[in-house]
């Protein structure tokens, strides 16, 4: 299984909305990250867990938090979020390392009103 | 500060043709490059990646090219395909905290191979 899988594949809610997107993978892989795109922008990265804790979060705002509730999921829980937050989310995970290819799942479209 | 940038924002080449696409990076410390490719509303998906103790690395239509002294990389596809259409991202690893890296993305090249 080479796949990273995300749910919901669309998602449109409200600004006083909690709603949750969920990442999966089967490879292995202990590093796992959640990126945000913006249209015609690259991704930029938000947070990094490695075995499970997280390592790098890229000063996100407190309305998104993540959580990895084992090695092979990912959660991105969204509370109060603003009409600019809407974007791509992806979800990658890798071996862990600095020099290993990240692997993306297929990304959250995500509308806020 | 753009640390990683490509600065075409679109390549349009006959299919059967080469198609290269460049990326240059700003930080002395980046030593590890790859190449995503993405179509809309998909995930990047990986192709190439190359270390700085290499100059090339190859794989099948896909070769990549590693300047150092420069600080360039180009993504080189022969024959190109109508099917490489897409968005190519240029992105360097830098270690991060725990030896986990962070991908920074160039801002991308859109790839129209003409059939």
């Amino acid at each position: 299984d080479t796949e990273v899988t995300q749910t919901p594949k669309h998602l449109v809610m409200g600004m006083t909305n909690k709603k949750s997107l969920k990442c999966e993978q089967h490879m292995g892989h202990r590093a796992m990250y959640w990126y945000k795109q913006k249209a015609k922008k690259p991704p930029e990265l938000m947070f990094v867990y490695s075995y499970e804790k997280l390592s790098i979060n890229e000063s996100v705002p407190s309305r998104f938090s993540p959580e990895c509730p084992n090695s092979s999921l990912l959660n991105l829980h969204l509370h109060a979020l603003q009409p600019e937050d809407s974007a791509l989310y992806l979800c990658a995970s890798s071996r862990r390392g600095s020099y290993n290819e990240q692997f993306f799942g297929p990304g959250t479209r995500l509308t806020v009103l | 500060d753009q640390q990683v940038k490509q600065n075409s924002p679109s390549l349009s080449v006959q299919e059967g043709r080469i198609s290269i696409l460049n990326c240059d990076y700003t930080n002395s410390m980046f030593d590890y490059f790859l190449w995503y490719k993405k179509y809309p509303a998909e995930g990047p998906t990986f192709l190439i990646s190359i270390s700085s103790i290499k100059d090339k690395n190859e794989d099948g239509r896909f070769t990549v090219f590693l300047n150092k002294s420069a600080k360039h990389l180009s993504l080189h596809i022969v024959p190109s395909q109508p099917g490489d259409s897409a968005v190519y991202f240029c992105a360097s690893l830098s270690g991060g905290s725990g030896n986990t890296g962070k991908l920074i993305f160039g801002q991308g090249t859109t790839l129209q191979v003409k059939p």
